[in-house]
C-alpha cells in the first residue's frame, strides 16, 4: 500500500530551468493538494484539485502550474525557476466521508533553486 | 479568510513530563475540522489528532489530548508521559467542513524539545 508517492526527493534547479514534482496517490481519493513549507511560516497550499479535470489556485500559485488528467496523479510544474521557490513541496491526497475526513501527506520534495 | 495562529516556535519537555501547545484560529464557519500534525526529522506529516467542530467532547489519541475551546477559537495539544520520540515540529491545521475541498490552513509550527 503505497499512499502518496512524490517524486523527487531532492533536487537541485538553475535559475530559470523548469521541473516537474510528481505526485501519485493508489487510495482513490478524489482531493489533492500541493503544499511548500518555508520556515517559520508553516504549510503554505499552492494548488488544489477536487477531482480529475478540477483545478484552482491557493495562497500561493504564481510559478507554478497544475493538472489533473487522472484521479490518481497531480503533477505540480516550475515554468521558470526562482530562488525564492526553494522550499519543501508537499503533496497531499485526502478524503471525505460522513463525518470524517483525513489528509495523507507524500514524503516531500527539497527543491534549491540557485 | 481562515487563520491558524501557533504563538510558540519553539517548546521544551522533560521526558516523562506533560507539556501543552498552543494554537488559536480565526473562522467564521461553524463546520469545520481541527488537527494537530507531528513533523519529525524524517519530513513526514503525520496525523496525530483530529478533532470536529460539532463535537463538544475534546480528541484525545492515547497519551495526545486536546482542549477545544469553540467560543474562543483555541485548540491546544497536550502530551504526557513525553518520550523522546516526540521531539518533532508540531503543526495545527484547520480544515472546513461543509464545502470540503480537501484544504487545510496551516499554524506556522512549533518546535518541541524532548529533554531526557
Amino acid at each position: 500500500n503505497a499512499g502518496v508517492t512524490q517524486t523527487p526527493k531532492f533536487q537541485v534547479l538553475k535559475t530559470g530551468q523548469s521541473m516537474t514534482l510528481q505526485c501519485a496517490q493508489d487510495m482513490n481519493h478524489e482531493y489533492m493538494s500541493w503544499y511548500r513549507q518555508d520556515p517559520g511560516m508553516g504549510l503554505r497550499l499552492i494548488h488544489y484539485s477536487v477531482g480529475a479535470g478540477i483545478t484552482d489556485q491557493g495562497e500561493v500559485p504564481n510559478g507554478y502550474n497544475v493538472s489533473r488528467s487522472t484521479t490518481e496523479d497531480f503533477p505540480l510544474r516550475l515554468l521558470s525557476a526562482a530562488p525564492s521557490q526553494t522550499s519543501v513541496y508537499f503533496c497531499a491526497s485526502s478524503y471525505t466521508g460522513t463525518g470524517v475526513t483525513e489528509a495523507f501527506f507524500g514524503q516531500g520534495t527539497r527543491l534549491t533553486v540557485v | 479568510a481562515q487563520t491558524v495562529t501557533q504563538s510558540q516556535p519553539e517548546m521544551s519537555v522533560q521526558e516523562a513530563e506533560t507539556v501543552t501547545l498552543s494554537c488559536t484560529y480565526d473562522t467564521s464557519e461553524s463546520d469545520y475540522y481541527l488537527f494537530w500534525y507531528k513533523q519529525p526529522p524524517s519530513r513526514q506529516m503525520i496525523l496525530v489528532i483530529r478533532q470536529e467542530a460539532y463535537k463538544q467532547q475534546n480528541a484525545t489519541e492515547n497519551r495526545f489530548s486536546v482542549n477545544f475551546q469553540k467560543a474562543a477559537k483555541s485548540f491546544s495539544l497536550k502530551i504526557s508521559d513525553s518520550q523522546l520520540g516526540d521531539a518533532a515540529m508540531y503543526f495545527c491545521a484547520y480544515q472546513h467542513g461543509s464545502s470540503n475541498t480537501g484544504k487545510l490552513i496551516f499554524g506556522q509550527g512549533t518546535t518541541l524539545q524532548v529533554k531526557p
